[in-house]
């Protein structure tokens, strides 16, 4: 069964303290995987799109890699503005003919002044 | 350009109503996928439209979901004597190409909160 783990559920940062939010998976073939910041009351906003272990992708003071078991999520030097919740998200093969994302349960970051 | 819209934002139906909520994708998108968020989870999939065609309905909690894009745009997910299981945000997203093409982006709106008294 498709399957995907975030850790930790939250986490409380001051500003400029650097950390790494974890995304581990288990698919029966990776097609891709995704990284969404949640602020409450809105929808998932689409943050990052990886393919294949070893891709990195960067934007602003979020960085994110891929294995062929887990993603990373890192945060260098965060502002309070970054405080929301990260969702992480597979598409599988085997999802067929849809494209359905299977989500973990989210990280929510606070980060303090 | 206008991003995916819902209505209503939040709904607050009496056990054993039926209720309505509606997804405007963005223009010229393929896909929409509906998703039900509980509080302090992720989203679960619930149903998929490629256009029209309603190809993936496997996660839909039991018959009395029902969703519908007659015209390949505008999509309604119907709740039918909705239950206090059935509390949750409800999330509709959508995607430029069939979702059994390539790995594309999927946009979501804001969502419907519904509470079930």
């Amino acid at each position: 069964e498709d399957q995907v783990t975030q850790s930790p559920e939250a986490l409380r940062l001051q500003e400029g303290e650097s950390s790494s939010l974890n995304c581990s998976y288990t698919v029966s073939g990776l097609r891709g995987l995704f990284w969404y910041r949640q602020d409450p009351g809105k929808g998932p906003e689409f943050l990052f799109t990886l393919y294949s272990a070893g891709e990195e992708k960067e934007k602003e003071r979020l960085k994110a890699t891929l294995t062929k078991k887990e993603s990373f999520l890192h945060i260098t030097a965060p502002k309070p503005e970054d405080s929301a919740t990260y969702l992480c998200a597979v598409q599988a093969h085997g999802s067929g003919n849809t494209g359905k994302l299977i989500f973990g349960q989210g990280t929510t970051l606070q980060v303090k002044p | 350009g206008a991003g995916v819209s819902q209505s209503p934002r939040y709904k607050v139906a009496k056990r054993g109503q039926d209720v309505a909520l509606r997804c405007d994708p963005i223009s010229g998108h393929v896909s929409l996928f509906w998703y039900q968020q509980a509080l302090g989870q992720g989203p679960e999939f619930l149903t998929y439209f490629q256009n029209e065609a309603q190809l993936d309905k496997s996660g839909l909690p039991s018959d009395r979901f029902f969703a519908e894009r007659p015209e390949g745009s505008v999509s309604t997910l119907k709740i039918q004597r909705t239950q206090q299981e059935d509390s949750a945000v409800y999330l509709c997203a959508s995607s430029l190409l069939a979702g059994g093409l390539r790995t594309d982006t999927q946009y979501f709106g804001p969502g419907t909160r519904l509470t079930v008294l």
